[in-house]
């Protein structure tokens, strides 16, 4: 397997300027998460899946955030619009429930910066 | 919300010195994970506990759950210049799929 499999890896868009991060997750897993992560607030939980329906978003910081998960190989991450205190290092990761070790794998993240 | 807190923020040991870094919640955890962060790259898991009490080694890693499951250390024996990173607490109190990472602790070593 791949991994868990982010694009881009990197994204340097203008302010006010709509932007999508795509994550493919591990196949077979079940659950897939969207973190931040920031010198400021480290790494922040935003929004996580159980087989595609999203079952908690209390860390998505403004309604600008929207998160989708149309099939279990794929999941979206949308800023309209963008500010530049959205810069920050997205991560998205999958796991599976099936097993007694719950361990996220991460991809590999996309630099987000937004001047 | 629930908040993991990590000792020290930071430390810079000379290669061959012992490291250990501390985690702690205000409440009760059902488990705890370990991830380490390479400069640039990614979280990649290390390790689960679960059970209170708990101690896993991992070559010159030792890891432990404390009594109350409410902290946890991570001790690194000799360390080489390949354990530079951010070590990150992971863990849960409301089922095992929602993980809050603690700050994280980074280490610098040099040879």
């Amino acid at each position: 397997d791949a991994g868990v499999i982010q694009s881009p890896r990197h994204e340097v868009t203008e302010m006010g300027q709509e932007v999508t991060l795509r994550c493919k997750p591990i196949s077979g897993h079940d659950y897939l998460f969207w973190y931040r992560q920031t010198m400021m607030r480290g790494l922040e939980l935003l929004i996580y899946f159980n087989n595609n329906v999203p079952i908690d978003d209390s860390g998505m910081p403004e309604d600008r955030f929207s998160a989708k998960m149309p099939n279990a190989s794929f999941s979206t991450l949308k800023i309209q619009p963008s500010e530049p205190r959205d810069s920050a290092v997205y991560f998205c990761a999958s796991s599976f429930s099936g097993t007694k070790v719950y361990g996220y794998t991460f991809g590999s993240g996309t630099r987000l910066t937004v001047v | 919300g629930q908040q993991v807190m990590q000792i020290p923020q930071y430390q810079h040991v000379q290669e061959g010195e012992d490291f250990t870094t501390y985690c702690n919640s205000s409440t009760t955890l059902s488990n705890i994970q370990w991830y380490k962060q390479r400069p640039g790259g990614h979280p990649v898991f290390l390790i689960q506990l679960v059970k209170s009490g708990e101690v896993k080694k991992q070559k010159r890693l030792t890891f432990q759950f404390g009594e109350a499951k409410k902290n946890s250390s991570l001790h690194i024996t000799a360390t080489q210049t390949t354990d530079v990173g951010t070590y990150f607490c992971a863990a849960t109190n409301t089922g095992f799929q929602k993980l809050v990472f603690g700050t994280g602790t980074r280490l610098l070593v040099s040879p």
